[in-house]
C-alpha cells in the first residue's frame, strides 16, 4: 500500500534548529514534496526532492534518500512565524500526491 | 513564484444551492489541477484530478454528479457543489500542476452550507 509517516507534533525553540522526518511507501516514485500550512489557510510550497541528497534554500533544507525512503525538512534560525503544519506529500509513478497527516511545528520564546 | 488564484475565498449557502469555486493559475499554464478537501484538524483529502479538455478523474467515495468540475483552459478549472448540505462544508482547495511537476496551491475557499 501506500504510506506517508510524519510525527504528529514537535516543539522547539526560537532560534534553534529542528529536523522534521518523513518516511514513505508509493506505488512507483517520483520525487517527495514538502508544504507548510498555517492554520485556516492552504498549504505552501516549500519543496520538491527527485534525487538524492540535501537541497538547500535559505533557512529551510531538504533532504531525500531513494533507497531508504526516508526524507527531512531542516529549519534553521526558527521564527515564531514558523509555527505551522509541515506536509510531507510523496508524488507516486501517477503524478499523484500522497499526503502525510502533517507534523504540527510550535516554536517556544 | 507561480499563483494560483481561488475564488471565491469564502461562501455561505443555504441548504440545497449550488455553489461554484473557480481555480486560476495566473503566469502559467496548468494542465493538470486538482481539487481537495480538507476538514478541520485533518489532513487534505484529493477529491479529483482535472485535466484540460478532458473528464475528471474522481477519487473512490467522491460523487461526480455531486461535485462537478470543468477544466475549460489551461488556466480556469471550476469545481460546483450541487445541492449543497451542511455536510459539504469544508475547505476546499485547489492546485495546479506546472511544467516542472510543482503543484503550487490556491488560497482556499472556505464553504458553510446552513
Amino acid at each position: 500500500g501506500q504510506n506517508i509517516d510524519q510525527p504528529t507534533e514537535m516543539t522547539a525553540t526560537e532560534g534553534a534548529i529542528v529536523q522534521i522526518n518523513c518516511t514513505y511507501q508509493t506505488s512507483g516514485f517520483n520525487g517527495l514534496f514538502w508544504y507548510q500550512q498555517h492554520a485556516g489557510e492552504a498549504p505552501t510550497f516549500l519543496s520538491y526532492n527527485v534525487l538524492d541528497g540535501l537541497e538547500e534554500k535559505g533557512r529551510f533544507s531538504s533532504f531525500l534518500s531513494r533507497s531508504k525512503g526516508y526524507s527531512y525538512l531542516l529549519l534553521k534560525e526558527l521564527q515564531m512565524k514558523d509555527s505551522a503544519s509541515y506536509l510531507c506529500a510523496g508524488e507516486d509513478s501517477n503524478y499523484q500526491l500522497i499526503w502525510g497527516a502533517g507534523t504540527k511545528l510550535i516554536i517556544k520564546p | 513564484g507561480a499563483v494560483v488564484s481561488q475564488h471565491p475565498s469564502r461562501v455561505i449557502c443555504k441548504s440545497g444551492t449550488s455553489v461554484k469555486i473557480e481555480c486560476r493559475s495566473l503566469d502559467f499554464q496548468a494542465t493538470t489541477m486538482f481539487w481537495y478537501r480538507q476538514f478541520p484538524k485533518q489532513s487534505l483529502m484529493l477529491m479529483a484530478t482535472s485535466n484540460e479538455g478532458s473528464k475528471a478523474t474522481y477519487e473512490q467515495g467522491v460523487e461526480k454528479d455531486k461535485f462537478l468540475i470543468n477544466h475549460a483552459s489551461l488556466t480556469l478549472s471550476t469545481l460546483t457543489v450541487t445541492s449543497a448540505h451542511p455536510e459539504d462544508s469544508s475547505f476546499y482547495i485547489c492546485s495546479a500542476r506546472d511544467g516542472s511537476g510543482r503543484q503550487f496551491f490556491g488560497p482556499g475557499t472556505r464553504l458553510t452550507v446552513l
